[in-house]
């Protein structure tokens, strides 16, 4: 399976622990992004790489979140000091951000994983 | 990015086409109409996108209106298995932009046999 993969697929741990995900984008992508999805609503953009670079992070990235893209490759997303609040579907996407020509359009499709569900207890 | 407007939820018989609306009345001349679905605990799914021209690919056809405030998005003979959330998003797709997906709440649709 050459698709995004992530790690794990679920996760319960008790309010206040530390935890940690890792996300394995299409090996090609250059750019890979992590989204939030709490039940019944869409996903909500995190952050987001291009390479190693963390290029933006939303608002709703507290400090205790923090997100990592070493090299260029697999990134990890930690939370500490989990909440309840923090309860959610944490997915990862990838995409290839490719040089635009003056005669190629440019394509951004992103790739999701099948996400790390977090349940706070 | 621009904000779209997409009706809750949809249902269709299996077989029939689904066609599903999206509204995105402030949409810029460089956005893209992007689609995506969600099966029930998945991840989203691309599935289509375009600027203005309809596009058709394996998996559905996109219908862009020619003052590109709305679009539908059309799955010409739905299965049980289409039954997901459709979400409707729009942004640029250079890429000296983010690319970041600003996502709703889509349309949940229920193939019914």
């Amino acid at each position: 399976d050459t698709g995004v993969s992530q790690d794990p697929r679920h996760k319960i741990t008790k309010r206040g622990q530390n935890v940690t995900f890792r996300c394995d984008p299409i090996s090609e992508h250059n750019r890979l992004y992590w989204y939030r999805q709490t039940l019944g609503q869409g996903p909500e953009f995190l952050t987001y790489f291009q390479n190693e670079a963390q290029l933006e992070k939303s608002r709703l990235l507290s400090d205790r979140f923090s997100a990592e893209r070493p090299k260029g490759s697999f990134s990890t997303l930690e939370i500490q000091r989990t909440e309840q609040g923090d309860s959610a579907m944490y997915l990862c996407a990838s995409s290839l951000a490719m040089l635009a020509t003056s005669d190629r359009r440019v394509y951004n499709e992103q790739f999701f994983g099948p996400g790390t569900r977090l349940t706070v207890l | 990015d621009a904000k779209t407007t997409q009706p809750p939820s949809m249902d269709c018989a299996e077989g029939r086409a689904a066609n599903l609306p999206c509204n995105h009345s402030t949409i810029s001349g460089n956005e893209y109409v992007y689609w995506y679905r969600q099966i029930h605990s998945q991840g989203p799914q691309y599935i289509i996108h375009g600027l203005k021209n309809n596009e058709t690919n394996e998996m559905a056809s996109l219908i862009i209106t020619e003052d590109r405030k709305s679009s539908t998005l059309i799955l010409p003979h739905a299965t049980l298995r289409d039954t997901a959330v459709y979400y409707c998003i729009v942004r640029v797709a250079k890429n000296t932009n983010a690319g970041k997906s600003t996502f709703g709440d889509g349309t949940t649709l229920t193939v019914k046999p």
